[in-house]
């Protein structure tokens, strides 16, 4: 069955990186894009960023242009997420979430990796 | 930015219960509106995409309508395992913006 298995929770200091890694199984990895998406505690969602494994294009959120990078390892079918100069407000749990293009279009996300919480603290 | 915003932010029902939760696009996106399911601690869980479609395996009682900005979702008889917070989604044009949710609470 499909499935996203992301990594482990992280603590990081303010100013820190952290990268989080969504390994796909199931389907085949190039065929579909994917999403990142990030939830703060106790709050919505919000859209980070999209990246296509067939080539590694991306694009992002601008609220978060010019701190992360989404990029892809084909050989392992993972995709990872890197967010720089960290601050508190970078606490959430993150998401990979696999998209499908229906016709051209992007469509809905589906499935949803089990999420990675990401701790800012001093 | 497209905004979208829900309504109620959360709503108390009894099981059995017709529950409607409505969502507005703060422009037109045709039908390009999906709907997820969140529990406590879990990821969320693709109810109904394209403003209307059913995704495979989720039961028959939950449905979707709308289109231009305003969309609704219901869940025709609520069982217990409904109780969660329920999202929309535009997928018309990046960002990819969601609804701030609405949690679903037992009566």
């Amino acid at each position: 069955q499909v499935q996203l298995v992301q990594s482990g929770a992280e603590v990081k200091k303010p100013g820190a990186s952290v990268k989080v890694s969504c390994k796909a199984s199931g389907y085949t990895f190039t065929s579909y894009y994917m999403h990142w998406v990030r939830q703060a505690p106790g709050q919505g969602l919000e859209w980070m960023g999209i990246i296509n494994p067939n080539g590694g294009s991306t694009s992002y959120a601008q609220k978060l242009q010019g701190r992360v990078s989404l990029t892809r390892d084909t050989s392992t079918s993972t995709v990872y997420m890197e967010l720089s100069s960290l601050r508190s407000e970078d606490t959430a749990v993150y998401y990979c979430a696999r998209g499908v293009m229906v016709r051209g279009v992007m469509s809905w996300f589906d499935p949803w990796g089990q999420g990675t919480l990401v701790t800012v603290s001093s | 930015d497209i905004q979208m915003t829900q309504s109620p932010s959360s709503l108390s029902a009894s099981v059995g219960d017709r529950v409607t939760i409505t969502c507005r696009a703060s422009q037109s996106i045709s039908s390009y509106l999906n709907w997820y399911q969140q529990k406590p601690g879990k990821a969320p869980k693709l109810l109904i995409y394209a403003a209307s479609s059913l995704q495979s395996g989720v039961p028959s009682r939950f449905s979707g309508s709308g289109s231009g900005t305003d969309f609704t979702l219901t869940i025709s008889s609520l069982q217990p395992e409904d109780f969660a917070t329920y999202y929309c989604q535009q997928n018309y044009i990046t960002p990819y913006t969601f609804g701030q949710g609405t949690k679903l609470e037992i009566k």
